[in-house]
């Protein structure tokens, strides 16, 4: 069983379109990240989330920690094909001491 | 400098050599990581350094061998490898150590690494 549940595992959609990434677990985490990775390249930090409920904004990226710090999301609005790649959500337990990834969404944004 | 580097980018070698992969920062990080990564799969941790000393080591085999010789270093040092350990290697480092509230990792670009 995996600790980060991410879903969908594959989206593929039109340039313009809006979309949401889920990220759940039964675990409480202490802080959780959103990664966005390019084939060949290392993921690259979109932001940390670390209270219960919080909202942070990046240009069209919209990303929520859920009130009991066990799962996430990311929304994309308008997406571009700029905005194609893996993104990956990881966390740390309260309790834990390494970083735990989910299993990735490959987004496809077609022109 | 907010930045991790990772060299070399590519590398292809034989199951009988002997090579190393290194990674640097400096913006003063104490904890460092190297993460295995297979196409389409999330990275997995191989190996923890905390304050220059191995904190964690995920059963990797032996033929993987950490090294850290400051602060802003990191090698892993590559012997007998096996085709199946073809994959990118990624270097990773936080403020602090894992679950202290200093651990948002930041990733470098990773060496692409294929054994013949």
């Amino acid at each position: 069983t995996q600790l980060l549940e991410q879903s969908p595992q594959f989206l593929s959609i039109q340039e313009g379109e809006n979309l949401t990434v889920y990220c759940n677990s039964s675990s409480v985490f202490s802080s959780l990240q959103w990664y966005r990775q390019e084939p060949g390249e290392g993921p690259v930090l979109l932001v940390t989330v670390v209270t219960g409920g919080e909202v942070k904004k990046l240009k069209r990226l919209t990303f929520q920690f859920g009130d009991a710090r066990k799962d996430s999301s990311l929304h994309i609005t308008a997406a571009q094909p700029g905005d194609t790649g893996l993104y990956l959500c990881a966390g740390t337990e309260t309790s834990g001491s390494r970083l735990t990834f989910g299993e990735g969404t490959q987004l496809t944004v077609n022109p | 400098d907010t930045e991790v580097t990772q060299t070399p980018k590519h590398l292809v070698m034989g199951m009988t050599n002997k090579k190393s992969l290194k990674c640097e920062q400096h913006m003063g990080h104490r904890a460092m990581y190297w993460y295995k990564q297979k196409a389409k799969k999330p990275p997995e941790l191989m190996f923890v350094y905390s304050y220059e000393k191995l904190s964690i080591n995920e059963s990797v085999p032996s033929r993987f061998s950490p090294e850290c010789p400051n602060s802003s270093l990191l090698n892993l040092h590559l012997h007998a490898l096996q085709p199946e350990d073809s994959a990118l290697y990624l270097c990773a480092s936080s403020q602090g150590p894992p679950g202290t509230g200093e651990d948002e990792q930041f990733f470098g670009p990773g060496t692409r690494l294929t054994v013949l």
